[in-house]
């Protein structure tokens, strides 16, 4: 499968309590986006990488959530002390950089969080 | 600021009845508009890109057309598994990182 990978697929915690998302982008793209979904709304961007810099965050990024890519590769989202309206689907994507980029994100199928 | 407004926000279909769905948007130099499928818990599916006024894009039964102020999405003849949600997003031209900036979406639903 060469698509974009996230994991866990759902994730279910108690108020108060950090978790982490991962996401392997398609292999050959430098570029690696986080986009928050919630029920019957489109994606919102929340961050995004060039390789392993993180170039742009979104004023939704609160100090709580803190994103990695270490080796421009494979990519971290963490959420400390999750609140109920951290509740959403936290989508990835990626896309080729400069020079055979035609502008299309290329989702993954997502992580859903759930804040109990 | 980039701005997406897609409408109706659901549409109910009999197989086989065509219909449009209209996207709207307001963005500083559009460098490309999007369109996507969604099926229910998985991620969007990427369908169309389209650069510039009067381009049109067809794929199956949909068809994307552009102006200089919305996009349409045709659905001829649609099958029940057409049903999805259908998103809109654009891309701005002085967005370095090709960001989209996506609408709420269309949930569309066929009936057999």
């Amino acid at each position: 499968d060469t698509g974009v990978s996230q994991d866990p697929r759902h994730k279910i915690t108690k108020r108060g309590q950090n978790v982490t998302f991962r996401c392997d982008p398609i292999s050959e793209h430098n570029r690696l986006y986080w986009y928050r979904q919630t029920l019957g709304q489109g994606p919102e961007f929340l961050t995004y990488f060039q390789n392993e810099a993180q170039l742009e965050k979104s004023r939704l990024l609160s100090d709580r959530f803190s994103a990695e890519r270490p080796k421009g590769s494979f990519s971290t989202l963490e959420i400390q002390r999750t609140e109920q309206g951290d509740s959403a689907m936290y989508l990835c994507a990626s896309s080729k950089g400069l020079g055979g980029n035609t502008g299309e994100l290329f989702f993954g199928e997502g992580s859903r969080l759930t804040v109990l | 600021e980039d701005q997406v407004t897609q409408s109706p926000e659901a549409l109910r279909l009999q197989e086989g009845e065509s219909s449009s769905l209209n996207c709207s948007y307001t963005v500083s130099g559009l460098r490309g508009l999007f369109w996507y499928r969604q099926d229910p818990g998985k991620g969007p599916e990427f369908l169309f890109t389209l650069y510039s006024a009067g381009e049109e894009k067809e794929k199956e039964r949909l068809k994307a057309t552009l102006t200089k102020k919305e996009s349409f999405l045709h659905i001829t003849a649609p099958k029940p598994e057409d049903s999805a949600t259908y998103l809109c997003a654009v891309q701005a031209g002085n967005n370095a990182g090709n960001m989209l900036t996506f609408g709420g979406g269309t949930r569309l639903m066929v009936k057999p």
